[in-house]
């Protein structure tokens, strides 16, 4: 089955400046990879997807790029706020609609 | 957006009982319905797969006799924990998925305390 890894645990990253966070999936028949923010005691939302047919994809400061050959995708935020101090969490699935598997989790703290 | 509930948030039950937890489509229809546990600290880990009008699929390492899953309906889907025990306590989030459609809804999710 599906195995996805995730790197760092943890990032600090000063107010302002860029978090990236990298992750890699086993199962070469994955194909839609979305990411999820997770506050203490609440629900994962999500923040942005990317397909595989598509290589990068941006959406006002969150970026993903996706390298299928190395079964590579990561999550870069630019211009970090305090409010983007929360549980990230990456993920690989076959399709929207089918289970997620995911990452083990990076805790994003932004130092005001 | 599609609303997706779980009832209770949170629970308190004694070691050797039961727990149902509930999980509500409330403004769409859910063919498919995934059921997760989330220990302190850590990732989503699936539990099941749960299919309207079929048995749950079940992921390698859970106990189906334990954690069973009944989806009577096409917006309802139970997880009934049996004979909890304390390291049963976690919380337990469900999502949906639109029949006929590709997104995938979450639940608020169910802290479970077993003492």
């Amino acid at each position: 089955g599906e195995n996805v890894e995730q790197h760092p645990s943890t990032l600090s990253v000063q107010e302002g400046d860029s978090a990236v966070i990298k992750c890699t999936y086993s199962d070469s028949a994955s194909n839609y990879f979305p990411w999820y923010k997770q506050e203490l005691g609440k629900r994962p939302q999500l923040i942005i997807d990317i397909r595989s047919n598509v290589g990068e994809k941006k959406d006002q400061r969150i970026a993903v790029t996706l390298n299928k050959t190395a079964k590579h995708f990561s999550l870069h935020i630019t211009e970090t706020q305090p409010e983007d101090s929360a549980v990230y969490f990456c993920a690989a699935s076959y399709s929207s609609a089918s289970k997620i598997i995911f990452g083990s989790g990076t805790r994003l703290s932004i130092r005001p | 957006g599609a609303v997706v509930s779980q009832h209770p948030s949170w629970v308190i039950c004694k070691s050797g009982t039961s727990v149902k937890i509930e999980c509500r489509s409330l403004d769409f229809q859910a063919t498919t319905m995934f059921w997760y546990r989330q220990f302190p600290k850590q990732s989503l880990m699936l539990m099941a797969t749960s299919n309207e009008g079929s048995k749950a699929t079940y992921e390698q390492g859970v106990e189906k006799d334990k954690f069973l899953i009944n989806h009577a309906s096409l917006t309802l889907s139970t997880l009934t924990v049996t004979s909890a025990h304390p390291e049963d306590s976690s919380f337990y989030i469900c999502s949906a998925i639109l029949a006929g459609g590709e997104e995938q809804y979450f639940g608020p999710g169910t802290r479970l305390t077993v003492t």
